[in-house]
């Protein structure tokens, strides 16, 4: 079955360090990958996606993300973080030919000044 | 409108009651798809929409929900006899045609309450 698995489900850092955020996703298939971030009291915003080529993909707000199909994982990084970054940030595999998304739990995002 | 919009924001309900949850995708789009968050966890698919028909309905949780979209737009999730576990945030999204690695734009959604 499909599945997404977000390690860390709260992850505390200092304004201006850097960041990863862990995803690990089970889908027999060639995989379509996203990383979508929700504040509170907004919606889901999409930072990124991979769908083919490039393995390293670059979002917005300064995100990336680096697909590594050996590994399973699509890991979402930024070099230094903002203090407007803090939210919560969910990694997503779309299925089947509807493109449902299949979301995982979720990492809650904390920055201290 | 510019984005995809969920009407109503906050429902409050008492068990055993009928609820409408309405979705306003964006312009064009063909594809509709409904979630839900339950508190701490990631959305979870419900069904979707090519047009006007429900090409996935294998999230709905048991035959108590339905979801209608009568003109190929606006989107209806309609919960009968409600329980206190359908407490969730029901969020709809919107992509242009439903081809894989398409963008879903997300609406606010709507926070039910069920008492």
């Amino acid at each position: 079955a499909q599945s997404v698995t977000q390690p860390d489900i709260h992850i505390t850092v200092s304004e201006g360090a850097s960041l990863e955020l862990r995803c690990n996703y089970s889908y027999g298939a060639t995989p379509y990958l996203f990383w979508y971030v929700q504040s509170p009291g907004q919606g889901l915003q999409l930072l990124l996606k991979y769908f083919s080529g490039d393995t390293l993909v670059q979002g917005i707000k300064g995100f990336e993300a680096e697909f590594k199909r050996s590994q399973s994982s699509f890991n979402l990084r930024k070099p230094s973080v903002h203090w407007s970054d803090a939210a919560e940030y969910f990694c997503a595999v779309g299925v089947g030919n509807t493109d449902k998304l299949i979301f995982g739990t979720g990492t809650r995002l904390q920055v201290f000044p | 409108g510019a984005g995809v919009s969920q009407t109503p924001s906050n429902k409050v309900t008492e068990k055993g009651k009928y609820v409408e949850l309405r979705c306003d995708p964006i312009s064009g789009h063909t594809a509709l798809y409904w979630y839900r968050q339950s508190l701490g966890q990631g959305p979870e698919f419900l069904i979707y929409f090519q047009g006007t028909g429900a090409a996935d309905d294998s999230g709905l949780p048991n035959d108590r929900f339905f979801a209608v979209r009568p003109e190929g737009s606006v989107s209806t999730l309609k919960i009968q006899r409600t329980e206190r576990g359908d407490s969730a945030v029901y969020l709809c999204a919107s992509s242009l045609s439903g081809q894989a690695g398409e963008t879903q734009y997300f609406g606010p959604g709507t926070r039910l309450l069920v008492l």
